[in-house]
């Protein structure tokens, strides 16, 4: 394992309530990712970052907001959830050198 | 441009057989193109990648083969299991992590 830890992994949710999902590494990797999973889509990149308090948008980023106030932590917030949201979160890491990206195990997350 | 065409989208082995899986891409720019393999609820993991100075990279049963010229290349297992059950990804990047580009992914099933 990667040494990823995504929390919390499922969690059921109303339209228009603030969701946080966080991403914890112990790698000390410099590049982290959220990505979304949904069928027919394959996985979607949503915001990621570069470093401490360093982010940018992903090809879906709306909805969606991020911040990285330490190395080892990327937390993804949904504002107001809404029932198109509903997915498979997975937070990804990498380090400076090659592309190898490595996921975490997901957070299944329903807005109902 | 941007885009990264896998198929089939799903697929059906007998085991003991050769599975194949292709992807096009369109990007020129595009030097780095590795395959995922997903379990269901697990975060995909890298299986093999290849860079387009060889046109073959070979790891075990898996096989990435590459062709430049058509902008094409595929994921060949030999002798297939029941345990290769899996979702599988290819993608392709440039010089940067961040601008990996995924397929939609193939459902692959291995028959006993």
């Amino acid at each position: 394992d990667a040494g990823i830890t995504q929390s919390p992994r499922h969690k059921v949710t109303e339209t228009g309530t603030p969701v946080t999902l966080r991403c914890h590494q112990t790698e000390n990797h410099r590049y982290m990712y959220w990505y979304r999973q949904d069928p027919g889509h394959g996985l979607r990149l949503i915001h990621y970052s570069y470093g401490v308090k360093d982010t940018d948008k992903g090809e879906v980023s709306d909805g969606y907001s991020v911040s990285r106030s330490k190395t080892e932590d990327f937390l993804l917030t949904l504002e107001s959830a809404t029932s198109s949201q509903t997915s498979v979160y997975f937070c990804a890491i990498s380090g400076t050198s090659g592309n190898t990206i490595y996921f975490g195990e997901g957070s299944w997350l329903t807005v109902v | 441009q941007q885009q990264v065409k896998q198929s089939p989208q799903s697929l059906i082995v007998q085991k003991g057989g050769i599975s194949i899986i292709n992807c096009a891409y369109e990007n020129t720019a595009f030097d780095y193109f590795p395959w995922y393999q997903q379990f269901p609820g697990k975060g995909p993991a890298l299986l093999i990648a290849i860079r387009p100075d060889v046109s073959e990279k070979k790891e075990g049963r898996f096989t990435i083969s590459f062709n430049k010229s058509a902008k094409q290349f595929s994921l060949h297992i030999m002798d297939s299991q029941p345990g290769d059950s899996a979702t599988y990804f290819c993608a392709a990047s440039g010089y940067s992590n961040y601008q990996l580009i995924w397929g939609a992914g193939t459902k692959l099933i291995i028959k006993p």
